[in-house]
């Protein structure tokens, strides 16, 4: 079983609507969690960092559920620009992060 | 200039030979880190340095070896190419225990 675990999609989504999509982690004692986005063929780039009482930026919506060993991302009013990957990212203990393969996300006109 | 620099940015090598992969970063930061990234598979760590004198070994470091040659350079060596070691590498750095990672803008590699 794999340590970080999402849905690749793609995720198909009009512009000006809302995605959310989650991820799930199997080591209970991971401590820290991310979420990055990636652009294809370019580097990963830190959305937000993913916190216990949940946390905004923006139309972006991060939610930590440590019982069930998730985190999921939500996207309001999305734009063309957010077409991307969304990689979930999970630290482990001593400053590793363990990376999942990705949620691809798709803006249409 | 980019904090995390890579080099070369594309590569096609022969199997047999021998590659490095530079990075050099202006953040100050003491972590690196070298992944490797394949369709569906996500970022793998290939090694990690804490510092200079440390460096060990992540989840794929098979066929790699890495040198810290100063707090701001961190190189990975493939000794003999071989085509599944064809990928894209990222170099990453990182402050501390906290921080997310910044990751340079990465090396398309292809071994033939």
């Amino acid at each position: 079983r794999k340590e970080v675990e999402q849905d690749p999609g793609p995720f198909n989504v009009p512009e000006g609507a809302t995605v959310a999509f989650n991820c799930t982690y199997s080591n209970s004692a991971s401590q820290s969690f991310f979420w990055y986005r990636q652009d294809c063929r370019k580097e990963p780039k830190l959305l937000m960092s993913v916190y216990s009482s949940g946390n905004e930026d923006g139309r972006f919506t991060a939610q930590l559920n440590r019982a069930s060993q998730y985190i999921s991302l939500l996207i309001r009013d999305s734009k063309l620009s957010d077409s991307a990957t969304y990689l979930c990212v999970v630290r482990m203990g001593w400053g590793k992060l363990q990376f999942g393969a990705g949620t691809q996300v798709v803006v249409t006109p | 200039d980019a904090d995390v620099t890579q080099t070369p940015r594309n590569r096609i090598t022969k199997t047999g030979k021998r590659i490095m992969l530079e990075c050099s970063q202006t953040k100050g930061h003491d972590r690196m880190y070298w992944y490797r990234q394949d369709p569906g598979l996500g970022l793998r760590l290939i090694y990690y340095s804490f510092d200079v004198k440390d460096i060990n070994k992540g989840e794929i470091s098979d066929g790699y070896s890495v040198s810290r040659q100063a707090q701001a350079k961190f190189s990975l060596s493939l000794e003999s190419a071989i085509p599944n070691q064809t990928a894209l590498y990222f170099c990453a750095t990182s402050g501390g225990l906290e921080d997310g990672y910044t990751f340079g803008s990465g090396t398309r590699l292809t071994v033939v």
